[in-house]
């Protein structure tokens, strides 16, 4: 059972958005900034978002984030095949004081 | 241009240890935060450790705690992960990342560890 929650699997067809949802608490997401990962199949874990919302040079702007309270949300616009992954939140959590991560939501495109 | 190699992964028995590495290339390695995060088959991410710059600052999972150690050697630019009774349950592949800006910006591109009699 993950500390933050994301949905199993979201789907849409291409060009279409999707959003995915990540849920904690105060002591992590209320708390603390909420950045966010692409992971192609066989390959390692990318940054997408850091900050809640701001983009590492080369991410394209299809991909943004957003934070409101305890959740937070990636959404992928102009979806392409290429943007099939696993798409991970991560926080600190500051009573654990430990990293934090969702359980993971495997982005279809249709 | 940095990049991050990790090393060590092996076949160990039940019971048994084994000492991860991971060497930054490219630029000022005392200037990172250093973690490792670990991936078992299937399944997803899972923070492990995290070391400070000079590494009076360390901090552990409770799924590791009592049973590995991080350290760095800055003068070889690398971070290390001491595992000790390792169970199955740490079979997975090992990632070291660097931390900047409260996320995980730099990744290694993993060393498999398989925990099996």
């Amino acid at each position: 059972q993950s500390v933050l929650t994301q949905p199993p699997s979201v789907s849409a067809a291409p060009g279409q958005k999707v959003t995915i949802s990540c849920s904690g608490s105060n002591s992590n997401i209320g708390s603390n900034s909420v950045s966010w990962y692409q992971q192609l199949p066989g390959t390692a874990p990318q940054l997408l978002i850091y900050d809640n919302d701001d983009r590492p040079s080369g991410i394209p702007a299809r991909f943004s984030g957003s934070k409101s309270g305890t959740s937070a949300s990636l959404g992928i616009t102009g979806l392409q095949t290429g943007d099939e992954a696993d798409y991970y939140c991560g926080v600190w959590d500051s009573s654990l004081s430990a990293g934090v991560f969702g359980g993971g939501t495997k982005v279809t495109v249709l | 241009q940095v990049h991050l190699v990790e090393s060590g992964g092996d076949l160990v028995r039940p019971g048994g240890s084994l000492k991860l590495s991971c060497a930054a290339s490219g630029s000022t390695f005392s200037d990172y935060y250093m973690n490792w995060i670990r991936q078992a088959p299937g399944k997803g991410l899972e923070w492990i450790s995290y070391i400070s710059r000079s590494g009076r600052i360390i901090f552990y999972a409770d799924s590791v705690k009592g049973r590995f150690t991080i350290s760095r050697d800055n003068a070889k630019n690398s971070v290390y992960l001491q595992m000790n009774s390792l169970t199955t349950e740490d079979t997975a592949i090992y990632y070291c990342a660097r931390r900047e800006s409260d996320a995980f910006d730099l990744w290694g591109h993993g060393t498999m560890v398989t925990v099996s009699s």
